[in-house]
């Protein structure tokens, strides 16, 4: 979906627990999507990336999970540490216009 | 932050100041984006170019200009008629095949 500047939701769980963030996008005909990680004061970084031809893509912890019917992207962070706290947005890009267009971040909080 | 440099990292404008926030990129991407974040907020996309010479108004480009003369670059002119021009600002690229968006480090404008 838009990112529309507003507050971040925030997931908070215990080191070691799975970590699961949700995105859901608005555009149907969005064909390719990417998970970043911001930390504080520094740009986002590319975590993981999906095409619409797949519904699961894993990488080094991570596992996207793509549900087309109902426009809907997760996150999956497996053993999650407290390095992994950041913000982390998704992001679509339109095939048409190819412009990134990012959802809502949600804040990760990871206790030791 | 992936071949995309951003400069200077913080800035600082009097009011009524014209700025100009640099972006390069070394990826040989066509496609260049600009973005704004408020802080704990998401990012906003401010303006987009596909090609040299062309570019398009994102969600918020009032108060802002860019230009897109070379392939490499895509700075952003912050004018006096922004109103609130304090925040993080983001340059990012992907290649016209959707593939790989990567941002820089960001620059930080405060005006005092």
């Amino acid at each position: 979906g838009e990112s529309v500047g507003l507050h971040l939701p925030t997931l908070s769980v215990q080191e070691g627990d799975n970590s699961i963030i949700n995105c859901a996008y608005s555009n149907s005909a969005s064909d390719y999507f990417i998970w970043y990680k911001q930390e504080s004061g520094k740009g986002p970084q590319f975590i993981i990336d999906i095409r619409s031809n797949m519904d699961k893509r894993q990488g080094q912890r991570v596992t996207v999970l793509l549900n087309k019917t109902v426009k809907h992207l997760s996150l999956q962070i497996a053993a999650t540490q407290p390095g992994d706290s950041a913000v982390y947005f998704c992001a679509d890009l339109r095939p048409d216009f190819q412009k990134l267009v990012f959802g809502t971040g949600t804040r990760l909080l990871v206790s030791p | 932050d992936g071949g995309i440099t951003q400069s200077p990292k913080y800035l600082f404008r009097k009011e009524g100041q014209n700025v100009t926030l640099s972006c390069e990129q070394n990826l040989n991407h066509d496609a260049m984006y600009w973005y704004r974040q408020d802080p704990g907020q998401g990012l906003r996309l401010i303006y987009y170019s596909q090609i040299v010479n062309d570019f398009q108004k994102g969600d918020i480009a009032e108060g802002y200009s860019v230009s897109r003369e070379k392939k490499e670059s895509f700075p952003l002119t912050v004018t006096s008629a922004q109103k609130n021009p304090t925040a993080f600002y983001l340059c990012a690229s992907s290649a016209q095949s959707g593939t790989g968006a990567f941002f820089g480090q960001g620059t930080r404008l405060t005006v005092v």
